[in-house]
């Protein structure tokens, strides 16, 4: 069974541009999450998807950090102008079932990004 | 709210030495309970977790840990490190949100094995 995908692996921009992540889930699995990790700190909850609806993104900076799940399936998070403390590794995971909280989540590589 | 304390930053220790890191959660109402690991350049694989039941977990590569309520702990420990073993280890448990659940993770532990 294929993993959870991510890509790029590794980005480095200037402050003020925009970039984007790619997530493609384990096939099937429902719920699909993004979080940050600051170096140094655990991963921190952005956005959670339940199919490609939004079940809650109250963690996401939502002036400049935008998500949106494609039929379901792939996702995308975007950083729309990034700033130098965006610095971190987004995951992304994935679960097979609704929202239950006994799912295990299964994670990506991540993407590491760096803000100059 | 629900969360997690993982008291050590940092745990040196010889390779076929056992090792415990400590987790600390604190909770109102009932618990799950999640150990990954984060190999360097990683995403987070999960060692073990606890739901209910047996207070005993074991988990994959040689992990267990023990649910204990009254000291709210979920120390994670192992008989006998391997240098492989080296990664960073977070504690986490599952807490409802406004409309799902999401993982509140500890700040990790790093655990390095030394020849």
């Amino acid at each position: 069974e294929a993993g959870v995908a991510q890509s790029p692996r590794y980005k480095i921009i200037e402050k003020r541009q925009s970039v984007a992540f790619w997530c493609n889930p384990i096939s099937g699995h429902a719920t699909l999450y993004w979080y940050q990790q600051i170096l140094g700190q655990g991963p921190k909850l952005l956005i959670q998807f339940q199919n490609n609806g939004v079940v809650d993104d109250s963690q996401l900076p939502k002036d400049r950090f935008s998500a949106e799940r494609l039929k379901g399936v792939d996702s995308t998070l975007k950083i729309q102008p990034a700033k130098l403390e965006d610095s971190a590794v987004y995951l992304c995971a994935s679960s097979p079932v609704r929202g239950v909280r006994t799912d295990t989540q299964y994670f990506g590589p991540g993407t590491r990004l760096t803000v100059l | 709210a629900q969360s997690v304390t993982q008291l050590d930053s940092q745990v040196p220790v010889f390779e076929e030495a056992p090792v415990e890191l400590r987790c600390n959660y604190s909770s109102s109402v009932s618990v799950y309970l999640f150990w990954y690991v984060q190999y360097p350049n990683q995403g987070l694989q999960l060692l073990l977790k606890y739901l209910s039941g047996s207070t005993l977990v074991k988990g994959i590569n040689g992990f267990e840990a023990e649910f204990n309520k009254s000291q709210t702990s979920f120390h994670l420990r192992k008989p006998s490190v391997h240098i492989s073993d080296t990664a960073e280890y977070f504690c986490a448990v599952n807490v409802l949100t406004g409309g799902g659940n999401k993982l509140t993770f500890g700040t990790g532990t790093q655990l390095k094995v030394e020849l």
